[in-house]
């Protein structure tokens, strides 16, 4: 089946410095991932969509400035968290759609704190 | 606006019992209707999923049952078990979007 990783799952990182999470579709080709943001005992909000080879659309409210999303490949898509703050801790999640198809395959999580 | 509302937001059942989730949404393009589990610490799993064009849905104790004129959708698992409690989202979806979920059920059975 559809296999989606995330990379890191854990980070921790200081104050006014950025991390970069990784998303990566391991058997598929993915034209399209798309980035959620999930706080403790909350639900699951879209921050973008990332298209292969084009800027990715920001929901409203996300800075695209601070969130950088990048989706050079297929299979690959990252998302760096600029000049992190502690409001910025949160439960990062990525997931894929196989192209083509409607069917999402999400990864396992990047949990980022921000000291 | 919020465009997918879940009910309830919390869940007890006893082991071997029905837990049943609903969920309504607003925006009638949607034409993809999944139902994820997540586990503390995990990502979304897709538990089992809908479209329109049918009323129900069935995979093993999962079943979903559709009301395209109500714009309702529920989730019923049958036979509950411990193994079960986790917390349960309601997506719904169509074209190129993402999904929009639900805010989530968190659900316990009991033994």
């Amino acid at each position: 089946g559809a296999v989606v990783s995330q990379h890191p799952s854990r980070v921790i990182c200081k104050s006014g410095t950025s991390v970069k999470i990784e998303c990566r579709s391991l058997d598929f080709q993915a034209t399209t991932m798309f980035w959620y943001r999930q706080f403790p005992k909350q639900s699951l909000m879209l921050m973008a969509t990332s298209n292969e080879g084009s800027k990715a659309t920001y929901e409203q409210g996300v800075e695209k400035d601070k969130f950088l999303i990048n989706h050079a490949s297929l299979t690959l898509s990252t998302l760096t968290v600029t000049s992190a703050h502690p409001e910025d801790s949160s439960f990062y999640i990525c997931s894929a759609r196989l192209s083509g198809a409607n069917v999402l395959t999400f990864g396992a999580g990047s949990r980022l704190t921000v000291l | 606006q919020q465009q997918v509302k879940q009910s309830p937001q919390s869940l007890i059942v006893q082991k071997g019992g029905i837990s049943i989730i609903n969920c309504a949404y607003e925006n009638t393009a949607f034409d993809y209707f999944p139902w994820y589990q997540q586990f503390p610490g995990k990502g979304p799993a897709l538990l089992i999923a809908i479209r329109p064009d049918v009323s129900e849905k069935k995979e093993g104790r999962f079943t979903i049952s559709f009301n395209k004129s109500a714009k309702q959708f529920s989730l019923h698992i049958m036979d509950s078990q411990p193994g079960d409690s986790a917390t349960y989202f309601c997506a719904a979806g169509g074209g190129a979007d993402g999904l929009t979920f639900g805010k989530g059920t968190h659900l316990i059975i009991q033994p």
